[in-house]
């Protein structure tokens, strides 16, 4: 069974960091492309990040780009999401996903964790 | 960046009823949009690949159609179980995926 098991939300101030944490399990970690995604309280879903199975390509919404910082540890199964100079709109639950896999390139998520909340007041 | 526009926002329907819901794209896809059930506190679901590709496990009662700018999603015959939100995902020429803006399926 995937299992995708997320951890490291929480209240930060403003302009503050945290570092999101996705540990996998149920599947070959390396052979699978893996996504960051997230829902503003009372809003839609967005599409974050994306990493390739090896590390070497990433993708970002514009929205967090040259503040959040998407990387994966092979060795460990994992997958992080490091965000930094928060600001109020990103409260957000944070969602890792693992990508469908479908075929090489064409990346979209498939399986999804239960969602971690950040929530950035002061 | 592609835009999906998704109708409607939300609907209420009786148990047994055929749910229709659309999206269009800002530009050619192709069949590159999938469909997504979110239920609150809840992972979101695959549903639908491809446009028109059941997931795996996905009751045959939700469909998928459409090419091109316009999709629908439908539920042949509504559920108790299926309330939640619905959102279409396209991910043609990324990044970024974009979804659309959701509908809120409530039963009466």
């Amino acid at each position: 069974e995937i299992q995708l098991v997320q951890s490291g939300g929480g209240v930060v101030q403003p302009g503050g960091s945290l570092r999101l944490s996705c540990t996998a399990s149920g599947f070959t970690f390396e052979e699978y492309a893996m996504h960051w995604l997230r829902q503003v309280p009372g809003k839609g879903l967005e599409w974050v990040s994306l990493i390739s199975g090896n590390g070497v390509t990433t993708y970002y919404a514009d929205s967090v780009k040259g503040r959040f910082t998407i990387s994966r540890d092979n060795k460990k199964d994992s997958l992080y999401l490091e965000v930094n100079s928060l600001r109020a709109e990103d409260t957000a639950v944070y969602f890792c996903a693992r990508d469908r896999g479908l075929r090489d390139f064409d990346w979209f998520p498939g399986v999804w964790g239960q969602g971690t909340p950040v929530i950035v007041s002061s | 960046d592609i835009q999906l526009t998704q109708s409607p926002s939300s609907l209420s329907a009786s148990v047994g009823d055929r749910v229709t819901i659309t999206c269009q794209a800002s530009q050619d896809i192709g069949n590159y949009l999938n469909w997504y059930q979110h239920k609150p506190g809840q992972a979101p679901k695959l549903l639908i690949y491809d446009a028109s590709n059941l997931e795996a496990g996905v009751p045959s009662r939700f469909s998928g159609s459409g090419s091109g700018t316009d999709f629908t999603f439908t539920i042949s015959s509504l559920q108790p179980e299926d309330i939640g939100t619905y959102y279409c995902l396209q991910y043609d020429n990324i990044p970024p995926l974009t979804f659309g803006g959701g509908t809120k399926v409530g039963v009466k």
